[in-house]
């Protein structure tokens, strides 16, 4: 089974800075990384599959990048409505269970 | 409307039985994997299991194997997760969510139901 582990776990930061967190996988899985965005009270929302590309309705500030065991998401010029927990999320080849990384909390600085 | 709603939430005593229910409407229920998905009060996500758009594949987590099951009537667009030998740590939001067609990725989540053990 995969583990994900994300840095930092807590990342502050003001409007209008970017933002980037890290993503590392215990094993390779290619390019089957996922980024969600969760707000308080909300199910995660999907930001970023296949480690790069920006699901519907969302702004090209966010984009993922990597692939085997190291990924990232990077926010560019942060808006108010950013700060939330992101989760990193991956499927392991056999049996084809999902894992979720720890998540990262982007609170305003 | 493109949504899923969960249902059955309760507050039940460890040892006992409880049943979820996810409602879809709005897409083509019956081609897709569909998945639970469990967040503890103040945690983190956690993968419970999986049901393929046929059920000729069902997964489960380590922590829920043999005590959860998974089933989705296709005829009525709605997915079920019967939970059994509750314990305390299995309290949380219980989230259905439908896996993108193409690939791995959760595209769908709903709005989640709350399991207190």
């Amino acid at each position: 089974e995969i583990v994900l582990t994300q840095s930092p776990d807590t990342l502050s930061l003001s409007p209008g800075d970017r933002a980037n967190i890290s993503c590392r996988a215990s094993q390779s899985a290619g390019s089957y990384l996922t980024w969600y965005q969760q707000k308080p009270g909300q199910a995660p929302r999907l930001l970023i599959y296949d480690a790069s590309n920006r699901a519907s309705g969302i702004p090209a500030r966010f984009s993922g990048s990597g692939s085997g065991t190291d990924f990232s998401l990077s926010i560019g010029s942060l808006e108010p409505e950013d700060f939330a927990v992101y989760y990193c999320q991956q499927r392991s080849s056999w049996p084809p269970v999902l894992t979720f990384g720890q998540g990262t909390r982007l609170e305003i600085k | 409307q493109v949504q899923l709603v969960e249902s059955g939430g309760d507050v039940v005593q460890p040892g006992r039985s409880l049943r979820l229910s996810c409602a879809a409407s709005g897409f083509n229920f019956n081609k897709y994997f569909m998945h639970w998905v469990r967040q503890a009060p103040g945690k983190g996500l956690e993968w419970v299991a999986l049901i393929s758009h046929d059920t000729s594949h069902i997964y489960f987590a380590d922590s829920v194997e043999g005590r959860f099951t998974v089933s989705r009537d296709n005829s009525k667009n709605s997915l079920f997760l019967q939970m059994n030998s509750l314990r305390t740590e299995d309290t949380g939001v219980y989230y259905c969510a439908r896996q993108y067609v193409a690939g791995y990725s959760l595209d769908l989540w709903g709005q989640g139901t709350m399991v207190t053990v």
